[in-house]
């Protein structure tokens, strides 16, 4: 197992595009998390999964953001009618349960032209 | 909130020289991590204490945690240029991790 893995790196769109963005964690890991972050700031939650239950999400989770986690495998971020304010990293990590950090991904860098 | 605040900002040292960071937090926590972030990348997780827990080393890092004033401080001793990042705290309560901006931190050779 190499970590966790997330496609594609780096992603540019127009606005207005949608954009699906894949996160393989660590597979005995069954907990999956989605952060994003912008320039000079930390990482800001969006939503967490445990196994395929999406326990919480963001306020920062618009209507437009949709996350899955189908068979607590692998899971997918979609941001629909995507707007500049979108450009970030979008992160994701697993875990193996409270008592234990979190393995990060590199990132998907996206850019809303 | 559960978010760290991390002090300073930005710290710039020599090769060689110790760098120290700190956090502070808010709530009860049932432990506190820290993690680096080279640019670019995601976060790589360091080090975690747990909270009946006073003091953690791993290496070059030392990590000490006061819970009676919500604070933790990360040392890192004899630093190196590949050490040049940005340093989080993650305190963790019952929920999911937040982080605050973090410490950058650039050693010089």
């Amino acid at each position: 197992d190499t970590g966790v893995s997330q496609n594609p790196r780096h992603k540019i769109t127009k606005r207005g595009q949608n954009v699906t963005f894949r996160c393989d964690p660590i597979s005995e890991h069954n907990r999956l998390y989605w952060y994003r972050q912008t320039l000079g700031q930390g990482p800001e939650f969006l939503t967490y999964f445990q196994n395929e239950a999406q326990l919480e999400k963001s306020r920062l989770l618009s209507d437009r953001f949709s996350a899955e986690r189908p068979k607590g495998s692998f899971s997918t971020l979609e941001i629909q009618r995507t707007e500049q304010g979108d450009s970030a990293m979008y992160l994701c990590a697993s875990s193996d349960g409270q008592n234990y950090g979190y393995t990060f991904g590199s990132g998907t860098r996206l850019t809303v032209v | 909130s559960q978010q760290g605040e991390e002090d300073p900002q930005a710290l710039s040292i020599q090769e060689g020289e110790n760098a120290t960071m700190n956090c502070s937090y808010k709530t009860s926590i049932n432990n506190l991590q820290w993690y680096r972030q080279n640019s670019g990348r995601g976060l790589v997780h360091l080090i975690l204490i747990r909270s009946n827990e006073r003091e953690k080393h791993s290496g070059r890092l030392r990590v000490t945690l006061d819970t009676s004033k919500k604070s933790s401080s990360l040392l890192i001793t004899a630093s190196r240029a590949a050490d040049t990042a940005s340093y989080f705290c993650a305190p963790r309560g019952y929920s999911t991790l937040t982080f605050g901006k973090g410490t950058m931190l650039l050693v010089s050779p």
